[in-house]
């Protein structure tokens, strides 16, 4: 079963501008990740945040955690034509890792 | 260093059948898993391994199965081979548990 769920399931924004999506779980985590994947390929890891951290960054991404509300947000910044890509959500609970099913994230130029 | 690599990228099998999707990692992780994604769902655990010698039920675990003879390589096995099993799998690897997994290229296989 999915644990985590994002919104929205799909994006479109113009080049320049911020890209948010939002992911909500169900059951206590031990750390959220997001998780990139370009069309084809494998995911490639992005950030990981404990539960008892409440925002991350890391270059142009801004991770927020709020566990009272068991929910997550991305923001992408300044976004780009190469941001195009599915972004999952992960929570890591017990022995897994449980992904939702993403967010399309299309950047027009 | 090569990271994760999954051989082989495609493959088209008819019902019945029985293949073997194999994971390498040469960075030296304890735990390696296999997961399957499907369109409009995200990924899914089929197994899990905690080190060398070892293996775990995830998910999906019916239908297929596994081996993690080298710490190096973990294997994912098809015995009989279905149409419900046509998927993209991909294996992961990690340092531990809770850390970040790399993963591989993915193989598309496709069941007739």
């Amino acid at each position: 079963s999915q644990q985590g769920e994002e919104d929205p399931q799909a994006l479109s924004i113009q080049e320049g501008e911020n890209a948010t999506m939002n992911c909500s779980y169900k059951t206590s985590i031990n750390n959220l990740q997001w998780y990139r994947q370009n069309s084809g390929r494998g995911l490639v890891h992005l950030i990981l945040i404990r539960s008892n951290e409440r925002e991350k960054h890391s270059g142009r991404l801004r991770v927020t955690l709020d566990t009272s509300k068991k929910s997550s947000s991305l923001l992408i910044t300044a976004s780009r034509a190469a941001d195009t890509a599915s972004y999952f959500c992960a929570t890591f609970n017990d022995y897994k890792l449980s992904f939702g099913a993403g967010t399309t994230v299309t950047v027009r130029a | 260093n090569a990271g994760v690599t999954q051989t082989p990228k495609f493959r088209v099998l008819k019902t019945g059948q029985s293949m073997t999707l194999l994971c390498a990692q040469d960075m030296n992780h304890e735990y390696m898993y296999w997961y399957r994604q499907d369109p409009g769902m995200g990924l899914r655990l089929i197994h899990y391994s905690v080190g060398e010698g070892t293996t775990a039920k995830g998910e999906v675990p019916d239908g297929y199965n596994v081996s993690r003879l080298k710490k190096q390589n973990f294997l994912l096995g098809l015995e009989s081979a279905a149409p419900s099993q046509t998927s993209v799998y991909f294996c992961a690897s990690s340092l531990a548990g809770p850390n970040e997994q790399f993963f591989g290229p993915g193989t598309r296989l496709t069941v007739l």
